[in-house]
């Protein structure tokens, strides 16, 4: 069974400080992996993707990604009260095809001032 | 730029009454799910239409039928609700079925009595 691990929190981090939130995949194949930011009662806003191994940085946020470790991590530096939410880890499956999207349980962050 | 709109945002039923959930979006995407997200279960994929006029079965399809009416709306119905059925449910798009992310709606809050 194809899964997507992720600590369930609650991850509380000071303000300023970087918050990292890690996932781990169990399909060696996987291709493509998103990270979705969600705040209480709201839907899923995909706030970084990345296909390659080694580092993607946007603005605040970086996406690192290991595929020999299966491991894909998100680090949001200078964490802002603002970033509190639940963080999904969406991973692709090795077969391709629409349902080959599975989502990690999230990762309750908590930010505080 | 609405990107995906769903209707309603809230409904309460009765056991054993049908309704329809509601799906567009305006990103000339090709593809379209729906998913339903309860506490401690994450995003679960229910049905997707990978191009218009196709549609399949996610993880949990049990009790629900779909419609993808136009490149633009994608339909859940559920026959007969039971109140396994509360949930939170979410329809999302992305351009293709392979390796792309998904953009959400705000989703519908549906309880079951």
């Amino acid at each position: 069974q194809k899964e997507v691990e992720q600590n369930s929190g609650p991850l509380s981090v000071p303000e300023g400080a970087i918050a990292s939130l890690n996932c781990t995949y169990s399909d060696r194949g996987s291709q493509s992996f998103f990270w979705y930011r969600q705040y209480s009662g709201k839907s899923p806003e995909l706030i970084m993707f990345i296909y390659s191994n080694g580092d993607k940085e946007d603005g605040r946020f970086t996406a690192q990604l290991n595929k020999a470790s299966q491991y894909v991590s998100l680090l949001i530096r200078d964490s802002q009260p603002s970033d509190s939410a639940t963080y999904l880890c969406a991973v692709t499956h090795s077969g391709g095809g629409a349902d080959g999207l599975t989502f990690g349980k999230g990762t309750h962050l908590i930010i505080q001032p | 730029n609405a990107g995906v709109t769903q209707t309603p945002k809230f409904q309460v039923l009765k056991t054993g009454q049908s309704m329809t959930l509601q799906c567009a979006q305006d990103m000339n995407h090709n593809s379209m799910y729906w998913y339903r997200q309860d506490p401690g279960m994450g995003l679960r994929l229910i049905y997707y239409s990978a191009s218009e006029g196709t549609t399949d079965k996610g993880e949990v399809p049990n009790g629900y039928n779909v419609s993808r009416l136009n490149k633009r709306e994608f339909s859940l119905r559920l026959e007969s609700a039971a109140p396994s059925q509360t949930s939170v449910y979410f329809c999302a798009s992305s351009v293709g079925i392979s390796n792309q992310p998904q953009h959400f709606g705000d989703g519908t809050r549906l309880s079951i009595l």
